[in-house]
């Protein structure tokens, strides 16, 4: 069936980076944009970041420009998400999702604390 | 990237109609959407491109536009449609989110 499955959070010290993965599933990736999104506690969603089907458009959310930066591999259904220069407010629930946000992952949590 | 003003809270009694509202989402851009989120669930689409709705979606959701608001309609109010529900916008230079409003069915 149609998939999205996040990987890559954990908890990591202010200054620190990560790399978050979203592997696809079920249906034709490489026909499709995609989005990343991360959601604080009791906080609604914050887009971060887009990717178009080919990999040679990206945008990104102010809050996150020149310190998260997006990539995909079409041969393996995956997209990545590279974060660096971490903060205590990057931490959340960061989601993937696809074209028009008709699909989501579960997320994958991310937690900047020392 | 502009801000979407959603009222913090509508209520309604089962089988009513309520309306939530997104007041900044510019006509000038035409993919308004809608969202649908239950507590520790991922956000589900309810609406796209301000009126279209995914084939897995109720009927029993709409959304419109007036201007610079769109409009979320929920028909015969039930109790699983009690959760958060948030719109966005999305432009050509990314995409924003709003506020949100939680929805209580009494």
């Amino acid at each position: 069936q149609v998939q999205l499955v996040e990987s890559g959070g954990r908890v990591v010290q202010p200054g620190g980076s990560l790399r978050l993965s979203c592997e696809a599933s079920g249906f034709n990736f490489r026909s499709y944009g995609m989005h990343w999104v991360r959601q604080a506690l009791g906080k609604g969603p914050e887009w971060l970041t887009f990717i178009r089907s080919d990999g040679n458009e990206k945008y990104y959310a102010d809050a996150v420009k020149g310190r998260f930066t997006v990539s995909r591999d079409n041969s393996r259904s995956t997209v990545f998400l590279q974060l660096n220069r971490l903060r205590t407010e990057d931490t959340a629930m960061y989601y993937c999702t696809s074209g028009v946000m008709d699909v989501w992952g579960n997320g994958t949590a991310v937690r900047v604390s020392a | 990237q502009s801000a979407l003003i959603q009222p913090p809270s509508v209520a309604g009694s089962p089988g009513q109609s309520i309306t939530i509202s997104c007041r900044g989402s510019s006509s000038s851009y035409n993919a308004v959407s809608w969202f649908q989120q239950h507590p520790g669930e991922a956000p589900k689409l309810l609406i796209y491109e301000v009126t279209k709705r995914p084939s897995a979606v109720s009927d029993r959701f709409s959304g419109s536009r007036s201007g610079d608001t769109a409009s979320l309609a929920i028909s015969g109010l039930q109790a699983e449609d009690e959760a958060f529900y948030y719109c966005s916008l999305h432009t050509g230079g990314g995409t924003v989110f709003g506020g949100g409003t939680s929805l209580t069915v009494l």
